[in-house]
């Protein structure tokens, strides 16, 4: 199957710092990617949908100003957690489209202090 | 708002039973998804599932789509421990590329 890398894996970073995780589609050109939230023994929520060459669709309940997503290239997409505080400690998976699949990547654990 | 429930949402079952776990909705998809998931990993897809009726078999795991493509079942033969993981249903709706995640359902199958 297709692969999505993501960076990075794991990240700590301190309360009101800005953080930046990247997500690549490495044999396959994506021009939506998709971003995901976690929590502990739970399922996917989706939190937002990245085009390329477009603004994110954000899903109902999430902060555009504090995740700011970027899709820039059909190969890459970043999302960047701004002022993030503790509570913003979670879990984030992306995603690419293929077709009829999407392709998940490895996740990144974000733990704010 | 489409809704897809998975159940059961927690398994523990003994090394070579057998279980079923089941997606339904009362909408229409026009692809199905089956993920499993390790701790700390991201999701990996077992397979799709496109047409109604569709069964899909990946060694010891069964896959059927529902003749009306509103539900779905994932049948794991001879459960061993390394069938433990957290299993996603996923749909993708009719209208556009909108993927539904059902909740999930954890598997610990002891040896």
């Amino acid at each position: 199957g297709a692969v999505v890398s993501q960076h990075p894996s794991r990240v700590i970073c301190k309360s009101g710092t800005s953080v930046k995780i990247e997500c690549r589609s490495l044999d396959f050109q994506a021009t939506t990617m998709f971003w995901y939230r976690q929590f502990p023994k739970k399922s996917l929520m989706l939190m937002a949908t990245s085009n390329e060459g477009s603004k994110a669709t954000y899903e109902q309940g999430v902060e555009k100003d504090k995740f700011l997503i970027n899709h820039a290239s059909l190969t890459l997409s970043t999302l960047t957690v701004t002022s993030a505080h503790p509570e913003d400690s979670s879990f984030y998976i992306c995603s690419a489209r293929s077709g009829h699949e999407q392709f998940f990547g490895p996740g990144t654990r974000l733990t704010v202090l | 708002t489409q809704l897809l429930e998975q159940s059961p949402q927690f398994l523990s079952i003994q090394e070579g039973e057998n279980l079923t776990v089941y997606c339904n909705s009362s909408s229409v998809f026009s692809s199905l998804q089956w993920y499993r998931q390790e701790p700390g990993e991201g999701p990996v897809l077992l397979v799709t599932v496109v047409t109604g009726g569709e069964v899909k078999k990946l060694k010891r795991l069964t896959f059927q789509f529902g003749d009306a493509r509103k539900d779905s079942s994932l049948h794991i033969t001879a459960a061993q421990p390394g069938d433990t993981g957290l299993y996603l249903c996923a749909g993708e709706n009719t209208g556009g590329f909108k993927t539904i995640f059902g909740a999930g359902t954890r598997l610990f199958v002891k040896a």
